[in-house]
């Protein structure tokens, strides 16, 4: 069975840091891409980040380029995801999720909280 | 910001059939790439229900069923359940952002 778990959320500052975890499982890992999709509360969803398997491709939504940084460890079947300068917008659940065939997400986690607030 | 636009809500009583419809553009339902569909129940993760415009999971009813046209796609949910109250997302893929979500349509059932 398929899991994923994220981990890190949390409040923080304007202008602070922080650093979200997924650990995967039930799947090779090493063989898929991942990504980041995030929900502002009350909102839609929102694409954030994907990483290619190898890491060869990343790719960031315009609004976090240059604040994020997505990376991954096959060896630890973990995804994170660096998030640096946050601003209030910033604050959503965080959603890991895989992309095993095409376009589409196949399995999600159940999220983590992150709240941007002074 | 939401690239594709959905109908903010859809309503219907038990058994009934509603349909959502979802809007993009040439440069990503019109560009040829698939819509794909998730549900979300209140307070949980978003779960793949369409894959492929048309294609259902395995475990998904088949009473939920997709299809694509031209820049939109539309999504249908037959014999409509009270289970089915949920908030619906098409998704689908663009030159810029890579992957592009609807505004989302809550459903519910009367």
């Amino acid at each position: 069975e398929v899991q994923l778990v994220e981990s890190g959320g949390g409040l923080v500052k304007p202008g602070g840091s922080l650093r979200l975890s997924c650990a995967a499982s039930g799947f090779t890992f090493s063989s898929y891409s991942m990504n980041w999709v995030r929900q502002a509360p009350g909102k839609g969803l929102e694409w954030v980040s994907s990483i290619s398997s190898s890491s060869s491709y990343i790719y960031y939504a315009d609004s976090v380029k240059g604040r994020f940084t997505i990376s991954r460890d096959n060896a630890k079947n973990s995804l994170y995801l660096q998030m640096n300068s946050l601003r209030a917008e910033d604050t959503a659940v965080y959603y890991c999720a895989t992309v095993m065939s095409s376009t589409w997400f196949d399995y999600w986690g159940q999220g983590t909280l992150v709240t941007v607030s002074s | 910001q939401s690239v594709l636009t959905q109908p903010p809500s859809v309503s219907g009583a038990p058994g009934q059939r509603v349909t959502i419809s979802c809007t993009g553009s040439s440069s990503n339902i019109g560009a040829g790439y698939d819509v794909h569909w998730y549900q979300q129940l209140p307070g949980t993760a978003p779960k793949l229900l369409i894959y492929g415009n048309s294609n259902r999971p395995s475990g998904v009813p088949d009473r939920f069923s997709g299809s694509k046209s031209g820049t939109s796609a539309s999504l249908a949910i037959t014999g409509l359940q009270a289970e089915d109250e949920a908030d619906y997302y098409c998704q689908s893929y663009d030159s810029s952002p890579y992957y592009v979500f609807g505004t989302g349509t809550k459903v519910t059932v009367l």
